[in-house]
């Protein structure tokens, strides 16, 4: 089992739609939790960081973190056509950032 | 700032030869790192320096593959000799004493 699963999709949603991206975590040593979008052929850059549980809100993003579930969660509203990438989730433990851990990433397409 | 630059952009080699990716990260940032990105397995950490120094190297699949940072503004990732299983997308990455990593664009590599 992978420390961190996150469904690939891809997932396609009309312009303007709630988006919900979810990852799972085995690893209950992990406190930082982040968000990274790459688009294509481009390297994956920071979106969200959250420390611990709880939720953060960037914008049209909200972050959302469940330690007890190990689940968490990037909610993007009124999606655009801009936001077509593939979300990475990644997160790292007690260690510090060094070692970061990240999800498959889920392709998202928001159709005009 | 110029942001992590890596070269070769684009690589494609017969199988058995030796390949080496290049990469110059952010000024002023004291941590480097090697991530191989495939469809199958995503963002996989190779190897990290901090300070010009190996940290972990845990991620490193074989004896075929072996980086170096001789100063801060330089370091390369050698694999010899290259199989056809070694085709990916391989990031540098650096950051300072910071939770954000910040990416090159990736070196898109295939052995044939």
């Amino acid at each position: 089992q992978k420390e961190v699963e996150q469904d690939p999709g891809p997932l396609s949603v009309p312009e303007g739609a709630i988006v919900s991206l979810n990852c799972t975590y085995s690893n209950s040593a992990f406190q930082y939790f982040m968000w990274y979008r790459q688009y294509s052929r481009k390297g994956p850059e920071l979106l969200m960081y959250t420390y611990s549980s709880g939720n953060k809100e960037d914008g049209r993003f909200t972050a959302q973190v469940d330690k007890s579930s190990k689940y968490i969660s990037l909610f993007i509203r009124d999606s655009q056509p801009s936001d077509s990438a593939t979300y990475l989730c990644a997160m790292s433990g007690s260690g510090g950032y060094q070692k970061v851990t990240f999800g498959t990433g889920t392709k998202l397409q928001v159709i005009p | 700032d110029a942001g992590v630059i890596q070269s070769p952009r684009h690589e494609v080699t017969e199988m058995g030869q030796e390949v080496t990716l290049r990469c110059k990260p952010i000024s002023g940032h004291d941590y480097l790192f090697w991530y191989r990105q495939t469809m199958m397995r995503g963002l996989e950490l190779l190897i990290y320096f901090n300070n010009n120094v190996p940290i972990d190297d845990s991620g490193m699949p074989e004896d075929r593959f072996s980086a170096k940072m001789p100063n801060a503004s330089f370091s390369t990732l050698k694999i010899q000799p290259s199989e056809p299983r070694d085709s990916a997308v391989y990031f540098c990455a650096s950051t300072p004493l910071g939770n954000t990593i910040y990416f090159g664009e990736g070196s898109w590599l295939t052995v044939v």
